[in-house]
């Protein structure tokens, strides 16, 4: 069955410091890949995706995330976190030429001021 | 402003009891879905929508129902609620298929008694 993977349940971090969040995907095929945020209190928003092309997409606020085929894997990073990212974020995977979205459990985070 | 609205935004109510959570999308999308979220869970589809009458289960779909009569409207309906539905729940909309940025509603927090 197809799954989404992340591993880092929750991180803190303190502001200023480097973020690197895991996501991996089980699925053979052709997907388009995506980071959600959740801020507190908020619903989720689209934090970046990947539909083809260069493999390393850039998003909102400083959010990038590589995509390597071979290792099935979308990790989202961010040179210098601020207070202000800390959040929930979840990455998705669509399954091409379907409507099947599949999310992953999600990952914490909590920076430091 | 495109937005997707849930009503009610919060909900208490008693096993058994009927309740609808309504959702309404404004931007003409095709797809639309459902979504709980649960702590450790991360997000779970319970059902989905590619268009006016058309209608998918999800990853769980069990004591939910849904109805595609229009096409900004795709209300969840829990005809016996049971405590094990407390969740928080969210509708989503996107214009087509799985490759496509899903919108999410801001939520609605649901106890089941």
């Amino acid at each position: 069955a197809q799954s989404v993977s992340q591993h880092n349940h929750h991180v803190i971090l303190s502001e200023a410091a480097s973020l690197e969040l895991g996501c991996n995907y089980s699925y053979g095929g052709t997907v388009n890949l995506f980071w959600y945020v959740q801020y507190p209190g908020q619903h989720l928003q689209l934090l970046l995706k990947y539909f083809s092309g260069d493999p390393l997409v850039k998003g909102i606020k400083g959010f990038e995330a590589e995509f390597i085929k071979s290792k099935f894997s979308f990790n989202l990073r961010k040179p210098s976190v601020q207070w202000s990212d800390t959040a929930e974020y979840f990455c998705a995977v669509g399954i091409s030429g379907t409507y099947k979205y599949i999310f992953g459990t999600g990952t914490r985070l909590k920076v430091l001021a | 402003e495109a937005q997707v609205t849930q009503n009610p935004r919060y909900l208490i109510t008693v096993t058994g009891k009927k309740l609808t959570v309504t959702c309404s999308q404004n931007m003409n999308h095709e797809y639309m879905s459902w979504y709980r979220q649960d702590p450790g869970l991360g997000l779970r589809q319970i059902y989905y929508s590619m268009n006016v009458e058309v209608t998918d289960k999800g990853d769980v779909p069990e004591g939910y129902k849904v109805s595609r009569k229009e096409k900004r409207n795709f209300p969840l309906i829990l005809e016996s609620p049971s405590p094990n539905q407390t969740s928080l729940y969210f509708c989503a909309s996107s214009p087509g298929l799985a490759g496509e940025t899903q919108y999410f509603g801001p939520g609605t927090r649901l106890l089941v008694l």
